[in-house]
């Protein structure tokens, strides 16, 4: 199946600094990208539809400034947790739909854990 | 609003047992439903895709239905094994490309 890859995998920071986390799509082109955020024990949580060239679509509640969404390319986008707190620390997870807009698979990345001190 | 459950949340069988897990969603307009894998720590890997005009869709061990009426799906995965263990996550997606994900099945198998 289509590739999606995270990066990082795991990050640690201090208290009010800023993360980055990078999802590719590796052997497909990709118009929309998904963000989940996804806590112990529990399912995914939709924060934020990426769309290529086009803002963010935010899910309510997810705080758009906080949670900073770039889809600069087909293959690329970008989530940076803006002055990370230790609440912010989660598990998140992108996803990728390769085909129809509603029709196609999706695929996700490996997901990236942050864990803010 | 779409709701998506699983049941049972958790399921513990001996290896060989075939596994049955469930997945029940609120509102039929989907355009197709996914199931998931996710090992513990890692994302989730894609087992098999369902359109709202299919039935079913195998591949190997796994067999699922779609009774969209019903809003009803089924995952079925014959002689398990120890391998098999992980949590299965079921997802509709909807208008609005919106993916809606059920709480997820605990799965153990043991040897």
């Amino acid at each position: 199946g289509a590739v999606v890859s995270q990066h990082p995998s795991w990050v640690i920071c201090k208290s009010g600094t800023s993360v980055k986390i990078e999802c590719r799509s590796l052997d497909f082109q990709a118009t929309t990208m998904f963000w989940y955020r996804q806590f112990p024990k529990q399912s995914l949580m939709l924060m934020a539809t990426s769309n290529e060239g086009s803002k963010a679509t935010y899910e309510q509640g997810v705080e758009k400034d906080k949670f900073l969404i770039n889809h600069a390319s087909l293959t690329l986008s970008t989530l940076t947790v803006t002055s990370a707190h230790p609440e912010d620390s989660s598990f998140y997870i992108c996803s990728a739909r390769s085909g129809g807009s509603h029709t196609g698979e999706l695929f996700f990345g490996e997901g990236s854990r942050l864990t803010v001190l | 609003k779409q709701e998506v459950t699983q049941i049972p949340a958790a399921l513990s069988v001996p290896e060989g047992e075939n596994l049955v897990l469930n997945c029940s969603f609120t509102d039929s307009a989907i355009y197709n439903l996914q199931w998931f894998r996710q090992d513990p720590g890692k994302g989730l890997t894609s087992l098999l895709l369902i359109q709202s005009s299919q039935r079913e869709q195998t591949s190997g061990r796994l067999n699922a239905s779609l009774d969209k009426s019903s809003g009803r799906s089924t995952l079925y995965i014959a002689a398990s094994q120890p391998g098999d263990s992980a949590t299965y996550l079921c997802a509709v997606v909807a208008a609005g490309n919106k993916l809606t994900f059920g709480g997820g099945t605990r799965v153990l198998v043991k040897p």
